[in-house]
């Protein structure tokens, strides 16, 4: 168990809707970052945060958006969903002020159908 | 931006060794990660390197070369467990963000 905990486990939905993915890191943990993972193609880093402010932009569609609140608590907005954002999104977290690593959650499989 | 190749698949025996090469081209370098990811699941941090040489935990070895932009993750005494996804992720150089960017990963299937 990483400390990093993700809701909900699974979701199913159709296409044109709009769902929120939450994420909350590890107790003390600053930047949350999230990731999209598709079965053709790798981790694809989306968006991060850090200590309620956006640090860095990947691959994330104008579609998606993201926060993070005052709790560092964050979550991932997929709007106008497609049958291609079916997939599986990681939160991971790291300290702010130290430690190399990022922590993974056990993410959220969206199926759209 | 990123250029991360490792091989698709590996099959080893169980018991055996196995090495999985990570070569990698980036504007910036500030460390690299393996991670191991069974299926469906969240990836698991295995190790670091920033340095070149080889860091070693366990039964698990990585070793670094920054000037061949390469890495290699030695798995040692294979396990059926370990039978999962290797995954190599650079860190960019520059900025506060500590962004990964990941490889495609390597999927290793060990056989009794």
């Amino acid at each position: 168990d990483s400390g990093v905990t993700q809701t909900p486990k699974h979701l199913i939905t159709a296409t044109g809707q709009r769902v929120t993915l939450r994420c909350s890191p590890r107790s003390g943990d600053l930047s949350v970052y999230w990731y999209q993972q598709s079965l053709d193609q790798g981790l694809q880093f989306l968006i991060q945060y850090y200590n309620g402010e956006e640090r860095a932009k990947g691959n994330i569609l104008e579609r998606f958006s993201a926060q993070q609140f005052p709790d560092l608590h964050s979550e991932l907005n997929l709007s106008s969903l497609e049958l291609g954002d079916s997939a599986l999104y990681f939160c991971a977290s790291r300290p702010g002020g130290g430690g190399e690593t990022q922590y993974f959650g056990p993410g959220t499989r969206l199926l759209v159908l | 931006g990123q250029n991360i190749d490792q091989p698709t698949e590996m099959t080893a025996t169980e018991g055996a060794i196995v090495q999985i090469n990570c070569t990698y081209q980036t504007s910036g370098f500030n460390g690299l990660f393996w991670y191991q990811q069974h299926a469906g699941e969240a990836p698991t941090f295995l190790s670091y390197n920033v340095l070149d040489g080889l860091e070693e935990k366990g039964r698990f070895s990585s070793f670094l070369s920054r000037s061949k932009g390469y890495s290699y993750l030695l798995l040692k005494e294979l396990q059926m467990k370990d039978s999962a996804s290797y995954l190599c992720a650079v860190r960019d150089k520059g900025s506060n963000d500590y962004k990964l960017s990941f490889g495609a990963g390597t999927t290793v299937t060990v056989r009794a």
